[in-house]
């Protein structure tokens, strides 16, 4: 869990503004994936990423949420115009194909984002 | 659709009571099956990657188990520090693609001395 460091740890956004949630996978990943638990609710897929390409944004909001991992510097998943159903914990998960193609994924310890 | 049911929710046990978590699944073209620990304010942490049916794997006081409909997360002789949310995943595609995983709403194990 210590590998993939997710900042801030909780984030408070008023209606209306902006959330921007970081993810640095553990060294040597490149591939990342972004994961939402909303309150007494299991973990929903929203994204995968490698370096610079968007592979599966299958689970991603159709408006408003965008997520990028750049060839240099962290993930970004962001959220335009927060609203209060937006408020959950984001988890971030990194992981590097195994040599049977299937990835263990490790996650970090989230972000948890409140709109007020 | 790709799905996946835990049961029970939430098991309390006594310290030392063995006992088993279930979790069954649909999806198609299954490539792995994972087991996961979430401690309250914490990411799931990983322990359990199961591949075909048939297969097992041990670590500590967990043992889990593939068939092709169900995994089991048998917890042998439990403590207190086993106390968490177990959850269970699957990941379905293609090989070497790597992507995204379903997962199931957890079970809520409360191991007490």
């Amino acid at each position: 869990n210590a590998g993939v460091m997710q900042n801030p740890r909780h984030l408070v956004r008023r209606r209306g503004q902006e959330a921007r949630l970081r993810c640095s996978p553990m060294k040597g990943h490149s591939h990342v994936y972004w994961y939402r638990q909303l309150p007494e609710e299991g973990l929903k897929f929203m994204v995968y990423l490698q370096k610079e390409n968007i592979i599966d944004e299958s689970g991603m909001p159709k408006e408003r949420f965008s997520a990028e991992f750049p060839k240099e510097g962290p993930s970004i998943l962001r959220i335009q115009q927060v609203v209060r159903g937006d408020s959950a914990a984001y988890f971030c998960a990194s992981s590097l194909l195994s040599g049977t193609g299937l990835p263990e994924a490790f996650f970090g310890q989230g972000t948890r984002l409140t709109v007020v | 659709e790709d799905q996946v049911t835990q049961s029970p929710e939430a098991l309390r046990l006594q310290e030392g009571e063995s006992s088993s978590l279930n979790c069954s699944y649909t999806v198609s073209g299954l490539r792995g099956l994972f087991w996961y620990r979430q401690d309250p304010g914490k990411g799931p942490e990983f322990l359990f990657t199961l591949y075909s049916a048939g297969e097992e794997k041990e670590k500590e006081r967990l043992k889990a188990t593939l068939t092709k409909k169900e995994s089991f997360l048998h917890i042998t002789a439990p403590k207190p520090e086993d106390s968490a949310t177990y959850l269970c995943a699957v990941q379905a595609g293609g090989y070497n693609q790597g992507g995204k995983l379903i997962f199931g709403q957890g079970t809520e194990l409360s191991v007490k001395p």
